[in-house]
């Protein structure tokens, strides 16, 4: 059973316009990650939230963790090419299971000229 | 800064053959973990460790084991190799349970 879904699976956008990323559960969860993983490498943190409606911007990026701590939505504004790999959501469970993460399914992101 | 290395980065084996997969870190950190990540599925979890000389099953700990004797290296070992288990697998390392972990750059491993 996978925990958390991400939508779209795909994306293939141009540089220069906007999306988001959602990542969903019904599970609640103490706090959920975001991380990039490009071609031959392994994922790499970008941000962490741990409150509910907790927003976090990183540059374009901009991360909110929903109020019930069950979503996060990742939005890039004015993508581009450097922004292509592919995006997971990790959560880390509420419920006392607190040794390991639960990933998401990733979102593949490709931004072209 | 070498971080979580993984050795080998490629192989190819045979169906029943075995084989064990290294991972190294140099940050001290407690926990380690074995991921396996196929198209669309994201990272799913096979063993993890919360300690030196301890392990535990992930979510998809069949026809793998692992040992941790040493707190910087995790070893993980397919004892008789399966087409099915044909995947790019990621060891990754945290400081405490769940908190932002540090990966490797995977191995990928092709089943004959």
């Amino acid at each position: 059973t996978q925990l958390l879904e991400q939508s779209p699976q795909f994306l293939s956008i141009q540089e220069g316009e906007n999306l988001t990323v959602y990542c969903n559960s019904s599970s609640v969860f103490s706090s959920l990650q975001w991380y990039r993983q490009e071609p031959g490498e392994g994922p790499v943190l970008l941000v962490t939230v741990v409150t509910g409606g907790e927003v976090k911007k990183l540059k374009r990026l901009t991360f909110q963790f929903g109020d019930a701590r069950k979503d996060s939505s990742l939005h890039i504004t004015a993508a581009q090419p450097g922004d292509t790999g592919l995006y997971l959501c990790a959560g880390a469970r509420a419920d006392g299971t607190a040794s390991k993460l639960t990933f998401g399914t990733g979102t593949r992101l490709q931004v072209t000229l | 800064n070498a971080g979580v290395t993984q050795t080998p980065k490629f192989r190819v084996l045979k169906t029943g053959q075995s084989m064990t997969l290294l991972c190294a870190q140099d940050m001290n950190h407690e926990y380690m973990y074995w991921y396996r990540q196929d198209p669309g599925m994201g990272l799913r979890l096979i063993h993890y460790s919360v300690g030196e000389g301890t392990t535990a099953k992930g979510e998809v700990p069949d026809g793998y084991n692992v040992s941790r004797l040493k707190k910087q290296n995790f070893l993980l070992g397919l004892e008789s190799a399966a087409p099915s288990q044909t995947s790019v697998y990621f060891c990754a390392s945290s400081w405490v349970g769940a908190q932002p972990q540090h990966f490797g750059d995977g191995t990928r491993l092709s089943i004959l």
